[in-house]
């Protein structure tokens, strides 16, 4: 078993449209959980970062996390044509510098 | 301007050479890494380094070998013995223990054995 699963979709929505993107973990000791946005061909940029567990909004992105369910969610209201990207959630431990990824959704979002 | 900065952008190597990809950093970081991305596979941790002359293995280190002589700079060797080596490759680099605002990846080299 991964130690972090997310599905790779792709994912299409009309511009407007609330997307949600989700991760599950099977590793109890994650205490920080990242969104990646990765355009095409380029590095990941962090998009925001929760530790431990609740919600943290940042404009039209808001993180969830849920430790006892050991699931994360992104959502990102009134989605825009330059939202279309791969996102990448991602974890590490309280004291590790390994960060375990999940493989990514892609992610179109038609004007 | 503070960053990470990788090349070359695009590397085209026969099988069985050797073929050394560069990653320096000005962002006085200490921790450096070096992740491998296949599709449907996302980032996969290749080395670690945390301090300069020190380095350990990530989750697929067989094929790859790291250096980590100055604080700038961490290169990594593909040799001949990486059975699969066509991927792109991400250089990132981090302050250790500061959460992960601090880590930041460069802009990528696809490397394509022909």
């Amino acid at each position: 078993q991964k130690e972090v699963e997310q599905d790779p979709g792709p994912l299409s929505v009309p511009e407007g449209a609330i997307v949600s993107l989700n991760c599950t973990y099977s590793n109890s000791a994650f205490q920080y959980f990242m969104w990646y946005r990765q355009y095409s061909r380029k590095g990941p940029e962090l998009l925001m970062y929760t530790y431990s567990s609740g919600n943290k909004e940042d404009g039209r992105f808001t993180a969830q996390v849920d430790k006892s369910s050991k699931y994360i969610s992104l959502f990102i209201r009134d989605s825009q044509p330059s939202d279309s990207a791969t996102y990448l959630c991602a974890m590490s431990t309280n004291t590790g510098n390994q960060f375990y990824f999940g493989t990514g959704t892609s992610l179109t979002v038609i004007p | 301007d503070g960053g990470i900065t990788q090349s070359p952008k695009y590397l085209f190597r026969k099988e069985g050479q050797n073929v050394t990809l560069s990653c320096e950093q000005n962002l006085n970081h200490d921790a450096m890494y070096w992740y491998r991305q296949d599709p449907g596979q996302g980032l996969r941790l290749i080395y670690y380094s945390q301090i300069v002359n020190d380095f350990q293995k990530g989750d697929i280190a067989e094929g790859y070998s790291v250096s980590r002589e100055k604080k700038e700079s961490f290169p990594l060797t593909v040799t001949s013995a990486q059975k699969n080596p066509t991927a792109f490759y991400l250089c990132a680099s981090s302050i250790p223990g500061r959460g992960p605002d601090t880590q930041y990846f460069g802009p990528g080299t696809r490397l394509t054995v022909l």
